[in-house]
């Protein structure tokens, strides 16, 4: 089966703590993305990757990170740096960021909540 | 001003009805549109892309893009209680990064 798969579904994280969400598709896909997910906000992008061992920032990068160490894999890390991290995260990949086939495909997402 | 304005809703139809979803933008430059549907605790699911300005139909479902009122609608027809989720549009200029409404929440009635 081919797709994007995120774990674990569901996160729950103490005030403070570190925690890595994982991101994997099977589609041969170059470029990966992570979003953020808020009710009446709408998606809002985290980080994006075009290739392996490179990334930018989106639009709300401001206490998390990633890594791109393989194509087929994109992590997210919500570090205590964040300050609102409960929310519905979103990892999504492309064929062809930049050109015609540039359709976003999304996985399950992973729901974090910070106790 | 946000990039892409999108009526959140709720919109609530009868069965068989045909429904019609609205985005308006203010980036001249967004070339690529794209239509998901996303149920609810779910990722959003891809249902149309469009590229440029003009309609593209897929089944019952309808995308038209007019580039020159900045404006984007998907035509659901013959509504099913299964098309019931939130609907997102998105779009980008470059093919990279996409910028995406808020999602219009639709409820089909049996």
């Amino acid at each position: 089966d081919g797709g994007i798969t995120q774990s674990p579904k569901y996160l729950f994280r103490k005030e403070g703590q570190n925690v890595t969400l994982s991101c994997e598709q099977n589609l041969n896909h170059d470029a990966m993305y992570w979003y953020r997910q808020d009710p009446g906000q709408g998606l809002r992008l985290i980080y994006y990757s075009q290739i392996v061992n490179d990334f930018q920032k989106g639009d709300i990068a401001e206490g998390y990170s990633v890594s791109r160490e393989k194509k087929e894999s994109f992590p997210l890390t919500v570090t205590s740096a964040q300050k609102n991290p409960t929310a519905f995260y979103l990892c999504a990949s492309s064929l062809n960021p930049g050109g015609r086939l540039n359709e976003q495909f999304f996985g399950p997402g992973t729901r974090l909540t910070v106790l | 001003q946000k990039e892409v304005e999108q009526d959140p809703g709720p919109l609530s139809v009868p069965e068989g009805a045909i429904v019609s979803l609205n985005c308006t933008y203010s980036n001249s430059a967004f070339q690529y549109f794209m239509w998901y549907r996303q149920y609810s605790r779910k990722g959003p699911e891809l249902l149309m892309y469009t590229y440029s300005s003009g309609n593209k139909e897929d089944g019952r479902f309808t995308a038209q893009v007019d580039k020159s009122s900045k404006y984007i609608s998907l035509f659901i027809r013959d509504s099913q209680p299964s098309d019931s989720a939130t609907y997102l549009c998105a779009m980008s200029a470059d093919g990279n990064q996409f910028y995406f409404g808020t999602g219009t929440s639709l409820t089909v009635i049996p």
